[in-house]
């Protein structure tokens, strides 16, 4: 089945240093949406893309949608102690029109 | 935020309660949603409801059985769960079906 895989699990980075998420597709999306969830919290969504090649910027914060529609980054420049939290990307598949959620990357900062 | 609400927020039921859980959107939206997550895996997505018809249900056993009574509500209905049944249950509502989802606080369900 469709499966939607992030790399890393884990990071832990010094307050400061840039991060960066990789979500891949076993198939292609229609779309690709990212959330943010802080610890005890629920998940927030952050963006959405949906054309190949797309790049989004949220402040210190860039989404990257791949040209083949399998694959989609997320990269924070300068990470702030209020960056920690699990990153998910969501793809939605234009044949089976599901919406899967990836495995997650949990940041952690260290001031 | 409170576009969505969950109750109960914490819940601990043995194996042979029975206990509901409730979701309610203030965001005029279409669809919602059951997400069960567990600790180290993905987000599970157990039950769509599009302008309250069931769309999906992603092989979920039996003993979850969801109803949507109107846009604005969604009940997930719990009996005879089993320890692995214990995660964090969130509800999401959507403006349109798959869309941009929004998420309640969850359910902290503990099954023992």
């Amino acid at each position: 089945g469709q499966q939607v895989m992030q790399i890393p699990q884990y990071q832990h980075v010094q307050e400061g240093e840039d991060f960066t998420t990789y979500c891949n597709s076993s198939t292609t999306l229609s779309n690709i949406q990212w959330y943010k969830q802080r610890p005890g919290g629920h998940p927030v969504f952050l963006i959405q893309l949906v054309k190949s090649g797309e790049v989004k910027k949220q402040k210190r914060l860039t989404f990257q949608f791949g040209e083949a529609k399998k694959n989609s980054s997320l990269h924070i420049t300068a990470t702030q102690t209020t960056d920690v939290g699990t990153y998910f990307c969501a793809g939605q598949a234009g044949a089976t029109n599901k919406l899967i959620f990836g495995t997650g990357t949990l940041l952690a900062v260290q001031p | 935020e409170t576009g969505v609400t969950q109750t109960p927020r914490h819940l601990v039921m043995g194996m042979t309660n029975k206990k509901s859980l409730k979701c309610e959107q203030h965001l005029g939206h279409n669809a919602m949603y059951w997400y069960k997550q567990s600790a180290k895996k993905p987000l599970e997505l157990m039950f769509v409801y599009n302008f309250k018809e069931q769309t999906e249900n992603n092989s979920v056993p039996s003993r979850f059985s969801p109803e949507c009574p109107n846009s604005s509500h969604l009940f997930l209905h719990l009996h005879t769960l089993q320890p692995e049944d214990s995660a964090l249950y969130l509800c999401a509502s959507s403006q349109v079906y798959l869309d941009t989802q929004y998420f309640g606080p969850g359910t902290r369900l503990t099954v023992l």
